[in-house]
């Protein structure tokens, strides 16, 4: 079936970029979300990008997008210490009504 | 305030003991969907719903049931929980699946 699959654990230095990775296995995959998830609470929306672009920017996150090898990245320029959080990499296919979340990634940011 | 609520938050039940997680949104959001929460696991999709009376089996369904007779609630049942159902599960709701997903709180339930 379906899969998608983050790195555990990332840590990084305030004020560097960091960079959280995801890949899928889905090739019909339409639309591919980034959640954030901070501690004791529920998920929040990102940012999303569709299958048919490369690249999204939005303020200090990047999201890139390579369809060839079913790669997606979000980077996060300047981290800052509110940044820790768990990120999820999620996928979608349009016409199915089915999520695939990926196992998420804990960022640690060290001030 | 546009929200989805999930109660209880917490429970620590007994085996075999029929329960119920009640979720509710207010945004008149068609698209709902349950989901368990484990650590190493990621988020799991157990059950959706595309409308009123219409759910569908996610990839962990078993041991689950759902009902949506109301556009703006969706529970989750679990007729005889077990051990392996011990997990954080999350609530979401959105106009469609290519739009944003809102997420409650969590309910954090412990089947002894």
């Amino acid at each position: 079936g379906e899969d998608v699959e983050q790195s555990l654990f990332l840590s990084v230095r305030e004020g560097d970029s960091s960079v959280i990775n995801c890949t899928y296995t889905d090739s019909s995959s339409t639309y591919l979300y980034w959640y954030k998830q901070e501690p004791g609470a529920g998920l929040q929306l990102l940012t999303y990008i569709f299958s048919n672009m490369d690249m999204k920017q939005d303020q200090r996150l990047t999201v890139l997008l390579n369809k060839k090898d079913k790669h997606l990245s979000l980077r996060i320029a300047d981290t800052q210490t509110g940044d820790s959080a768990i990120y999820f990499c999620a996928e979608s296919t349009a016409g199915t009504y089915k999520y695939i979340f990926g196992t998420g990634t804990r960022l640690k940011v060290l001030a | 305030e546009a929200q989805v609520t999930q109660n209880p938050r917490y429970l620590i039940t007994v085996t075999g003991k029929k329960l119920t997680v009640t979720c509710s949104q207010n945004m008149n959001h068609e698209y709902m969907s349950w989901y368990r929460q484990d650590p190493g696991l990621g988020l799991r999709q157990i059950y959706y719903s595309m409308n009123v009376e219409v759910t569908d089996k996610g990839d962990v369904p078993e041991g689950y049931k759902v009902s949506r007779k109301e556009k703006r609630n969706f529970p989750l049942i679990l007729e005889s929980p077990s051990p392996n159902q011990t997990s954080l599960y999350f609530c979401a709701s959105s106009l469609g699946t290519k739009n944003e997903q809102f997420f409650g709180p969590g309910t954090r339930l412990t089947v002894l």
